[in-house]
C-alpha cells in the first residue's frame, strides 16, 4: 500500500488569501485525487488529478478556485484560492496504486480554518 | 451520475454483537466497492472492499456481501469490540483502464458499548 504525507497538518487563514497543500507519495501512483470533508460528514471528491495534464473537477469545483498541479507520479498540490470561511474544512488527498489496481489510500488531511 | 445511498446513520450495538450496515448504488457500471474506517481526527483506512465479479469476502470479523442486480452492497462485523466504534463509510467506483469515477456514502456512525 502507498503511505502518503499531507503537509501543512493545519492552517488558520484570513479571509481572501490562499492555501497551497502538499500531497507526497512514497512510490508512484496512476491516480491521485483531492477531496473535502466537513467534519462529521462524508467526502466530496474535489478532482482527480492528472499527470501532466489538468485535474477533471468534479461539479461544483473549478479551476479559478481549486487549482491543482501534479508534476509527476508521487507529488501533488490544491491550492484553496481567495478563500473565505466557508472553505473551512478538512482536504484530504488520495492516491491509487496504479493502472491495475482501484484502491485509494488517504493522507492524513489538512484541517483549515479561514477566519 | 453515481448516487450512493448509506444505512443507517448511526448505529448502537452491545459488545459482542453483530453490526450491518448497508450502501445502495444507482450506476450499473460501478465495478470497485471498498469499505472504510475513519477514527475521529484519523485519515480514512481500506478495511476490506470487493469487485463486481464476486459476491461476498471474508477477512477475520469483516465480511462484505455485493448483489449486483438488487445494486446493493453491506458491509458485516461480527463479535464487535470497543475498538470498532468509528465511523464507516461505502464508497461505489467505476474502474476501467486507469480511470476511476468515486462516490461515497453518507457515513454510519457505529458505536460499539462495553
Amino acid at each position: 500500500s502507498a503511505v502518503i504525507s499531507q503537509k501543512p497538518s493545519r492552517d488558520i487563514c484570513q479571509r481572501g488569501t490562499s492555501l497551497t497543500i502538499q500531497c507526497q507519495v512514497d512510490s508512484q501512483v496512476t491516480m491521485m485525487f483531492w477531496y473535502r470533508q466537513q467534519p462529521g460528514q462524508s467526502l466530496t471528491l474535489i478532482a482527480t488529478a492528472n499527470q501532466g495534464s489538468e485535474a477533471t473537477y468534479e461539479s461544483g469545483f473549478v479551476i479559478d478556485k481549486f487549482p491543482i498541479s501534479r508534476p509527476n507520479l508521487t507529488f501533488s498540490t490544491l491550492t484553496v484560492s481567495n478563500m473565505s470561511p466557508e472553505d473551512s474544512s478538512i482536504y484530504l488527498c488520495s492516491g491509487s496504486g496504479s493502472a491495475y489496481t482501484e484502491t485509494q489510500y488517504f493522507g492524513p488531511g489538512t484541517r483549515l480554518l479561514v477566519l | 451520475g453515481e448516487n450512493v445511498e448509506q444505512h443507517p446513520s448511526t448505529l448502537s450495538v452491545q459488545e459482542g454483537d453483530s453490526a450491518v450496515i448497508k450502501c445502495t448504488y444507482s450506476d450499473s457500471a460501478s465495478n470497485y466497492f471498498p469499505w472504510y474506517k475513519q477514527e475521529l481526527g484519523k485519515r480514512p483506512q481500506l478495511i476490506i472492499d470487493i469487485r463486481s465479479n464476486v459476491g461476498e469476502k471474508k477477512d477475520q470479523r469483516i465480511a462484505v456481501t455485493l448483489n449486483k442486480t438488487a445494486k446493493h452492497f453491506s458491509l458485516h462485523i461480527t463479535e464487535t469490540q470497543p475498538e470498532d466504534s468509528a465511523v464507516y463509510f461505502c464508497a461505489a467506483i467505476t474502474f476501467s483502464g486507469g480511470y476511476q469515477k468515486v462516490t461515497f456514502g453518507t457515513g454510519t456512525k457505529l458505536q460499539v458499548i462495553p
